[in-house]
């Protein structure tokens, strides 16, 4: 069975704040994706990143970076002085190669504060 | 530009009462899938299509039925509304299975049964 760990339910900061969220995930697949989608207020759910378990570099994409480490089972997500348009919810995904579902975690709620 | 177009955006339905999610998308996918997010919760899928003529269910299907006659459309249809069923519901679609070119997400209906 697959399954998605995002610990941190909410998390606040002040703007300009470095903030990291927290990813782990399950599975017995040996090829595997992860992905990262953002849900701002408005409800619309917007994709951020995939990963496929045999790239494990780190990413970098403007103040977004993300640590893929699959000996600890994690995907943790870091937001480089945040913004206030930052707030909203992050999805952490897993899906396997030829699977048809993605599993999401939970979420994490950002609020960055002016 | 319009990608995966769903409506309508808000609906409140009785007990019992029956309606129709409508979700299309204009990018030639061939996959597509309706998923639901409760409150505080991650998404689950309900259904999926890998093409025209061909549906199957996901984690949660109960109380739903799709069709997929065209490859634009797949319309999720609610037939017994129940309480249960109140939830943020999500279509999206991809170009080839999810998991290896990631999703694309309608914004979303919220559905409330009372």
């Amino acid at each position: 069975a697959q399954k998605v760990t995002q610990a941190q339910t909410e998390i606040s900061v002040v703007e300009k704040e470095d903030v990291t969220l927290d990813c782990v995930y399950e599975t017995r697949d040996t090829t595997y994706y992860l992905f990262w989608y953002k849900q701002p207020p408005s409800g619309e759910l917007v994709f951020l990143i995939r990963r496929n378990s045999f790239d494990e570099q780190n990413e970098i994409s403007g103040r977004y970076s993300w640590n893929f480490q699959k000996s600890t089972s994690s995907f943790n997500f870091t937001i480089t002085a945040s913004q206030v348009v930052d707030s909203a919810v992050y999805f952490c995904a897993l899906s396997a190669d030829y699977g048809q579902n993605f599993v999401f975690g939970p979420g994490t709620r950002l609020s960055v504060l002016p | 530009n319009a990608g995966v177009t769903q409506t309508p955006k808000f609906r409140i339905l009785k007990i019992g009462q029956s309606m129709t999610l409508q979700c299309t998308q204009d990018m030639n996918h061939n996959y597509m899938y309706w998923y639901r997010q409760d409150p505080g919760m991650g998404l689950k899928l309900i259904y999926y299509s890998v093409g025209a003529g061909i549906t199957d269910k996901g984690e949660v299907p109960n109380g739903y039925n799709v069709s997929r006659s065209t490859t634009e459309d797949f319309p999720l249809r609610l037939e017994l509304a129940a309480p249960s069923q109140t939830s943020v519901y999500f279509c999206a679609s991809s170009y080839g299975q999810g998991a290896t070119y990631g999703y694309t997400f309608g914004s979303g209906t919220r559905l409330t049964v009372v």
